[in-house]
């Protein structure tokens, strides 16, 4: 049982440059989320979905996109990366958030330089 | 819109000591969840232990357990025992229960935990 897989675990942007952070998790979860953590700071909310192709917008989205066309797979997409996306990634999954709370991804770090 | 605050940045204790994290939160909701989990060198964040507003009974999980004061909006973590494998960063979070609302876990700024041998 893979739990929630993201890939990369890590990668260096230029500034402009577009990536897809990948997460797929197989243990059927219909929330998945995607948070961003800065250092010293707590995690930030970017987008989250409660099934597939059911999307919604978290604390802080601009500058990102993603779709859920499978249970399956939430991929986050950055367009024209900026020095402020630098950050970790995470990606999350559950079955019952109040109950189970989140299983996490390792995280992606993601420089922008 | 919820809060956390997590007051202490940093916290150390002596392996098989005790240590309370702290947390407080800011909220308008009577039912709600409280979660607190572990970040290790790893990254991988892993839940510690869980807790229903509407319970009473402090939630324990082994070595750690909860002190949960909803009137004073407080939710500190004891950690008894305390092991090398302890070490991490620990995020407090906050979910609310209602049907229609935020979706979101709200998380603290975290406390960094070190435990000296």
């Amino acid at each position: 049982n893979a739990g929630v897989t993201q890939t990369p675990k890590f990668r260096i942007l230029k500034i402009g440059q577009s990536m897809t952070l990948q997460c797929t998790q197989d243990m059927n979860h219909n929330y998945m989320y995607w948070y961003r953590q800065d250092p010293g700071m707590g995690l930030k909310l970017i987008y989250y979905s409660v099934g597939a192709g059911i999307t919604d917008k978290g604390e802080v989205p601009n500058g990102y996109n993603v779709s859920r066309s499978t249970t399956e797979d939430f991929p986050l997409r950055l367009e024209l990366a900026a020095p402020s996306q630098t950050s970790v990634y995470f990606c999350a999954s559950s079955s019952n958030p109040s109950y189970y709370g989140y299983t996490f991804g390792s995280g992606t770090r993601l420089t922008v330089v | 819109a919820q809060t956390v605050t997590q007051s202490q940045p940093e916290m150390s204790v002596q392996e098989a000591e005790t240590v309370t994290l702290s947390c407080t939160y800011d909220t308008s909701e009577s039912d709600y969840y409280l979660f607190w989990y572990k970040q290790p060198p790893s990254r991988q964040m892993i839940l510690v232990i869980r807790q229903e507003a509407y319970k009473q009974q402090n939630a324990t999980e082994n070595r750690f357990s909860v002190n949960f004061q909803k009137a004073a909006k407080s939710f500190s973590l004891k950690i008894s025992d305390s092991q090398l494998g302890d070490a991490a960063m620990y995020f407090c979070a906050y979910r609310s229960a209602y049907k229609g609302g935020s979706e979101k876990l709200v998380f603290g700024k975290g406390t960094k935990l070190t435990v000296n041998p």
